[in-house]
């Protein structure tokens, strides 16, 4: 199957200042790639959904101001988290759908990246 | 707005044992998708459902798509430790991205 890498695996920050993560597809074009959120023990939370050469589309509740996406090409979508507090300390993952196989088939999810906001 | 609800949220079997989690939506689905997600790790993709009424077996996993396309279930049969993790279904809510479930912690006690 396709894959999906994220960088870094984990980060700790400071309170205030700011983060980028990296979102990469291989072996694949991926003219979509979709941000989630998961905190301990619970579901997947949609953050964004992150189109290639245009503005990502932001969840109800999710500030795009302080989650800037950058989708700049087919294989790379960056969330930075600016400001960051202790509450934003979460597992953050990232996913690309294949478009060889069109909507609706699965999506391929990279490791995740553990962010501890201090 | 559309929610896929999914239950139960913990389920502990004896090794052996069968495990059923159920998925709902509020909506008719186009398809549905389910996910294992093991302690630590990130989801991955284990099947596709698309028709009404559809049945696919994975050796002990059978997953079955509902006649109204509203609901899923996913049977693990003779649980194996190897079976733990997290089960997560998953339905589109504009077409193009997926709603996930709240997701079925199973823990299998050897």
């Amino acid at each position: 199957g396709a894959v999906v890498s994220q960088h870094p695996s984990w980060v700790i920050c400071k309170s205030g200042t700011s983060v980028k993560i990296e979102c990469r597809s291989l072996d694949f074009q991926a003219t979509t790639m979709f941000w989630y959120r998961q905190f301990p023990k619970q579901s997947l939370m949609l953050m964004a959904t992150s189109n290639e050469g245009s503005k990502a589309t932001y969840e109800q509740g999710v500030e795009k101001d302080k989650f800037l996406i950058n989708h700049a090409s087919l294989t790379l979508s960056t969330l930075t988290v600016t400001s960051a507090h202790p509450e934003d300390s979460s597992f953050y993952i990232c996913s690309a759908r294949d478009p060889r196989w069109g909507l609706g088939y699965e999506q391929y999810f990279g490791p995740g990246t553990r962010l501890t906001v201090t | 707005g559309q929610q896929v609800m999914q239950i139960p949220q913990y389920q502990h079997v004896q090794e052996g044992e069968d495990f059923t989690t159920y998925c709902n939506s509020s909506t008719t689905l186009s398809n549905i998708q389910w996910y294992k997600q093991r302690p630590g790790g990130h989801p991955v993709f284990l099947i596709q459902l698309v028709k009404s009424g559809e049945v696919k077996k994975q050796k002990r996993l059978t997953f079955q798509f509902g006649e109204a396309k509203k609901n899923s279930s996913l049977h693990i049969t003779a649980t194996q430790t190897t079976d733990v993790g997290t089960y997560f279904c998953a339905g589109p809510l504009r077409g193009n991205d997926m709603r996930f479930g709240a997701g079925t912690r199973l823990t299998v006690k050897p």
